[in-house]
């Protein structure tokens, strides 16, 4: 399986600034993608990361608000702008079509919560 | 509808106990299916791919009834290390959109 990794880890940060997470993946993968996870909820899709491209971004996620890079297969950035206490919330990463199968492999997760 | 339902539960069991899951998925057109496990404040890991002609690993047994779209993970001799959230992923490979339920949480008893 693949090692994904997140930065941060977790943040604290005010209302009405930015933060971008990273992830980084330890080997190609043909899709990454971006989720959001609040306490007791499953995940909630923000985006699928596209190499090179403009992110393709679920309903209700645009990319004024949810920026995301893949400048190469292996990284990804997220940023949430402007934050509100709303958005408080567990941002993962993931990785698949890795040795050609179709499976996920999620990072740890970034723990954002929004004063 | 929800393209994937699972019962949350909670499903309070005791050790040793034999439990199963159900999930059912809407889109007739879905290509793969997982079950995955997430520990509380962790990410969710796979547990194991779900076959039509069923999988087995360990105590654990999954199956997948496409005529009635519907995938169970039955746990055999439950020990507390199982305690967490099961969630159940299903993937329609075109455009490789996965779906993710609501998880199902398990509690292993002494």
């Amino acid at each position: 399986s693949a090692v994904i990794s997140q930065k941060p880890s977790r943040d604290i940060c005010q209302r009405g600034t930015s933060l971008t997470i990273q992830c980084q993946v330890d080997s190609q993968v043909t899709m990454m993608f971006w989720y959001r996870q609040q306490p007791g909820q499953s995940l909630t899709l923000i985006a699928t990361a596209n190499q090179g491209s403009e992110a393709t971004y679920e309903s209700g996620f645009v990319i004024d608000k949810f920026p995301i890079s893949r400048p190469n297969l292996t990284f990804s950035t997220l940023t949430v702008s402007n934050m509100s206490p709303e958005d408080s919330s567990i941002y993962l990463c993931s990785g698949s079509g890795l040795k050609n199968t179709d499976t996920q492999y999620f990072g740890p997760g970034t723990r954002l919560t929004v004063l | 509808r929800k393209e994937v339902e699972q019962d949350p539960g909670p499903f309070n069991v005791p050790e040793g106990a034999t439990v199963a899951f159900n999930c059912t998925y809407s889109n007739s057109a879905s290509q793969s299916f997982f079950w995955y496990r997430q520990d509380c404040r962790k990410e969710p890991k796979l547990l194991m791919s779900v076959y039509s002609s069923g999988n087995e690993d360990g105590r654990f047994t999954a199956q997948l009834n496409r005529a009635s779209q519907y995938i169970s993970l039955l746990i055999r001799d439950s020990k507390l290390s199982d305690s967490a959230t099961y969630l159940c992923v299903v993937n329609l490979r075109t455009g490789n959109q996965f779906y993710f339920g609501t998880g199902t949480s398990l509690t292993v008893i002494p």
